[in-house]
């Protein structure tokens, strides 16, 4: 197991709503990155967090957002939301620019 | 643009037998490439990384993954399978030299290990 926690791990909103998904770093760790899981394909980048900056985005639109806190904890937030937004969204931390990065178990997000 | 792409969506083998799960990547320099593994309800896991120290890569549990630039290929293997591999197998490419975390996925591999 991984020191990275994400809260909640389920989650069910209606479309139009906003919504904020939270997540702890491993001890230790200044970065945080954001990552998207629809159902049967693989993780995509969607933002990073480095000593409280955003530190590089993905293809997602301004209706995600983020934020990292002075002791790396970040939230991603995400409005007006989509039916398509529905998907796993995982946090891992890591220490700087090292590649090797530690996942939480995600939160499980379901927009009816 | 550097790009991964997994040969197989899903594999499946007798435990005790090998495993082979394919990837191919697109890369317009050296890459740095990576196999994560992803039990249910768990979260990604790394088994192995390649950064051009050494082809042949070893990993956790007895997974092992060999670069080849002439074929741009980085399969994942293990001799003997157990039934505590069948999972989800993503081959990773991080794009931006010296710039972790942001990375490439594939679509994914999915192990079925049969008693």
């Amino acid at each position: 197991e991984t020191g990275v926690t994400q809260s909640p791990t389920h989650l069910i909103k209606t479309r139009g709503q906003q919504v904020t998904l939270r997540c702890s770093s491993q001890s230790g760790h200044n970065t945080v990155s954001w990552y998207q899981q629809a159902l049967g394909q693989g993780p995509q980048f969607i933002f990073q967090y480095y000593r409280e900056e955003e530190n590089g985005r993905g293809n997602f639109p301004p209706r995600f957002s983020g934020l990292q806190f002075p002791n790396y904890s970040s939230e991603l937030n995400v409005n007006a939301l989509e039916l398509d937004d529905s998907a796993l969204y995982l946090c891992a931390s890591s220490l700087g620019a090292d590649e090797k990065l530690f996942f939480g178990s995600g939160t499980q997000l379901s927009v009816l | 643009a550097q790009s991964v792409t997994q040969l197989d969506s899903h594999v499946s083998v007798s435990e005790g037998t090998p495993v082979l799960l394919r990837c191919n990547y697109s890369s317009s320099y050296s890459p740095s490439l990576f196999w994560y593994v992803q039990h249910p309800n768990k979260g990604l896991q790394l088994l192995l990384k390649y950064t051009s120290a050494a082809t042949l890569v070893k990993g956790i549990n007895g997974f092992e993954a060999e670069f080849k630039k002439s074929e741009t290929s980085f399969h994942l293997t293990k001799p003997s399978a157990h039934m505590s591999d069948a999972a989800e197998y993503f081959c990773v490419v991080s794009p931006f030299y010296n710039q972790g975390g942001k990375l490439i996925f594939g679509q994914g591999t999915e192990l079925s290990v049969k008693p």
